[in-house]
């Protein structure tokens, strides 16, 4: 099992819909999750944060956390052709609290929106 | 205010060679980690320094080393390269304040693209 999988898309939504990406990880002891969003020969850019069981909310975004299922996902509202992009789950994966600075990412979810 | 910064931006060396990739985290920033991506999966870890000590080490063998200025910029050192180093190297910063929330979201700089031939 991988430590940290995403839903393996391609993702196709219309102009306007909402996109939803998913992602599950494998320690439970996992404490922090990042959604970044990578264009294409780009580097990542961090658009959401969440270490709190729930919905974080900000603009289109919402993150939403489920550490019983060990389950975090993106929701982007209105998804606009710009928003055509790689989105990459990390987690940090709490190895007994000493690399606290290390990120695993998942594969990546290629999202597409059309006009 | 100036985000992550690295360079070279891209470089080409051939097998054997080392190479030394430098980045400068955002201001006020004292934790760098550096990624390696190959194309299509997500970045890596390889280290993260804070505070001018290695704090975490990923899979990556010998040949790869790192170290944290004063300043908190750093360096990446690759020797003996082999064909299966070419990616896209990230630098990335955060506050990383300590403790399980010493985990602050990281900010990635627009990477170095290193190609072996």
């Amino acid at each position: 099992q991988k430590e940290v999988e995403q839903n393996s898309g391609p993702l196709s939504v219309p102009e306007g819909a909402i996109a939803s990406l998913n992602c599950t990880y494998s320690d439970r002891g996992s404490q922090s999750f990042f959604w970044y969003r990578q264009y294409s020969g780009k580097s990542p850019e961090l658009i959401m944060f969440i270490y709190s069981n729930g919905d974080k909310e900000d603009g289109r975004f919402t993150a939403q956390l489920n550490k019983a299922s060990q389950y975090v996902s993106l929701l982007i509202r209105d998804s606009q052709p710009s928003d055509s992009a790689t989105y990459l789950c990390a987690v940090n994966i709490a190895a007994g609290g000493t690399s606290y600075g290390k990120l695993t990412f998942g594969q990546g979810t290629i999202l597409t929106v059309h006009p | 205010d100036a985000g992550v910064t690295q360079s070279p931006t891209h470089l080409i060396k051939t097998r054997g060679q080392q190479v030394t990739l430098r980045c400068s985290p955002i201001s006020g920033h004292k934790s760098v980690s550096w990624y390696q991506q190959v194309l299509g999966q997500g970045p890596q870890f390889i280290f993260q320094y804070y505070e001018k000590e290695e704090r975490g080490r990923g899979n990556f063998p010998d040949r790869f080393s790192a170290r944290q200025f004063p300043n908190y910029s750093s360096e990446l050192n690759v020797n003996a390269l082999l064909l299966g180093d070419s990616a896209l190297y990230l630098c990335a910063s955060s506050l990383g304040t300590g403790g399980w929330r010493g985990n602050q979201p990281q900010h990635f700089g627009d990477g170095t693209r290193l190609s072996i031939l």
